[in-house]
């Protein structure tokens, strides 16, 4: 099955300062990929995804990049807010079937913005 | 915009009691998923239904089983509680007919198993 490695586990910057998470996944199948954003005691909400058939998406201060050769994804956030603190997760999902439309997550990244 | 929904939001149960979590997806969203996140973890699926029908299954325990109903809810039933359950239990849906079947998740159910 799938495995998806996400690193740094945690993570502290300034405030304005960019942040990188990234994370690296083992199944070639795989063509969608998830970021979530989870606050304490909520659920995880996207943030922002792209497809294998993309290499980079931005929507305002975050953007995604795909390297489908060497299996491996990245999130960035710039000019980071303390409202961006929180537990960030990257995921994976495989080719749409009949089922298998699971997600596998990464292990998470703690981000926190310093004033 | 409405999200998913999800009942109770807190649970508290004893050893070997059962438990029933309950899941209203955004509605036109024909796809369910459950998942289970422990403390400091990530999300892991437990199982997924499309129209009504059992669509995928990971790492649900024997003593768990879930259905979705004709109106798209679904619940996640829970047996024979152990400690080792206590967890957060988050529901999330998606339409399958979009094309990336994007997965939105609910706020999520609290449960404590003393």
């Amino acid at each position: 099955g799938e495995n998806v490695e996400q690193h740094p586990s945690t993570l502290s910057v300034q405030e304005g300062d960019s942040a990188v998470i990234k994370c690296t996944y083992s199944d070639s199948a795989s063509n969608y990929f998830p970021w979530y954003k989870q606050e304490l005691g909520k659920g995880p909400q996207l943030i922002i995804d792209i497809r294998s058939n993309v290499g980079e998406k931005k929507d305002q201060r975050i953007a995604v990049t795909l390297n489908k050769t060497a299996k491996h994804f990245s999130l960035h956030i710039t000019e980071t807010q303390p409202e961006d603190s929180a537990v960030y997760f990257c995921a994976a999902r495989g080719i749409l079937t009949g089922g298998g439309n699971k997600l596998t997550f990464g292990t998470g990244t703690q981000l926190k913005v310093e004033l | 915009a409405a999200g998913v929904i999800q009942s109770p939001r807190h649970l508290i149960k004893e050893k070997r009691e059962t438990a029933t979590l309950k899941c209203y997806p955004i509605p036109r969203h024909d796809t369910v998923y459950w998942y289970q996140q422990g403390p400091g973890q990530d999300p892991q699926f437990l199982i997924s239904f499309y129209e009504k029908m059992q669509s995928d299954k990971g790492s649900i325990p024997d003593r768990f089983s879930a259905q979705q109903f004709s109106d798209y809810h679904s619940e996640l039933n829970m047996s024979s509680l152990e400690l080792g359950d206590s967890a957060l239990y988050f529901c999330a849906s998606s339409l399958r007919a979009l094309s990336l079947n994007t997965q939105y998740f609910g706020p999520g159910t609290r449960l404590t198993v003393l």
